[in-house]
């Protein structure tokens, strides 16, 4: 099994509707980040937490909201989409001494 | 401003010709430069960490260098299996573990 799932695995949506994408890991990790990614931008941090009483904004929090359900979830709302929240976006996690980030599989997210 | 910057944007390879992609950066201070694969449709996949200049990693047909300005990924003798994007990223001194990504190189291997 993965150590880092997303669900949905793609999804569409319409402008102003409410949306969670969900995301668990079981590597036993503290931290965990959401990320979006746009052809020719990269990877960009909407969101991390370093524990489930830790939450802090990245580069492009603005639209978009977190939870940390517990230490193996971490959810991104949208809590009115826009057709330019369209994108990929994907949950990674860190832990241990090297903190390495392990990404999941992601989620394509279409507003219309 | 800190800034990653990948080159090229696109590299197509014929099997066996080895290549090298480049990751420049500019920033205050690096606690570490990270390279990883990323295949169509998929999340990104670790490779490396390097975390002085001089420094270098392996791994099968894939080298890893750092400098104090960039790094190196070179590929020696590449197969079609080898075709994905291959992103940089750096982290930074006093950001957390947060990472800055470069855009990707999109390298193709043809038979």
């Amino acid at each position: 099994d993965a150590d880092v799932t997303q669900t949905p695995r793609n999804r569409i949506t319409k402008t102003g509707k409410r949306i969670m994408l969900e995301c668990s890991q079981t590597k036993g990790h503290d931290r965990m980040y959401w990320y979006r990614q746009d052809p020719g931008l990269g990877l960009r941090l909407i969101y991390y937490s370093f524990d489930v009483k830790d939450i802090n904004k990245g580069e492009i929090s603005d639209g978009y909201s977190v939870s940390r359900q517990a230490q193996a979830k971490f959810s991104l709302s949208l809590e009115s989409a826009i057709p330019n929240q369209t994108a990929l976006y994907f949950c990674a996690t860190s832990g241990g001494a090297l903190e390495t980030q392990y990404f999941g599989p992601g989620t394509r997210l279409l507003v219309l | 401003e800190d800034q990653v910057t990948q080159s090229p944007e696109a590299l197509r390879l014929q099997e066996g010709e080895s290549s090298s992609l480049n990751c420049s950066y500019t920033v205050s201070g690096l606690r570490g430069l990270f390279w990883y694969r990323q295949d169509p449709g998929k999340g990104p996949e670790f490779l490396f960490t390097l975390y002085s200049a001089g420094e270098e990693k392996e791994k099968e047909r894939l080298k890893a260098t750092l400098t104090k300005k960039e790094s190196f990924l070179h590929i020696t003798a590449p197969k079609p299996e080898d075709s994905a994007t291959y992103l940089c990223a750096v982290r930074l001194t006093g950001g957390g573990n947060k990472l800055t990504f470069g855009t990707g190189t999109q390298l193709k291997v043809e038979l």
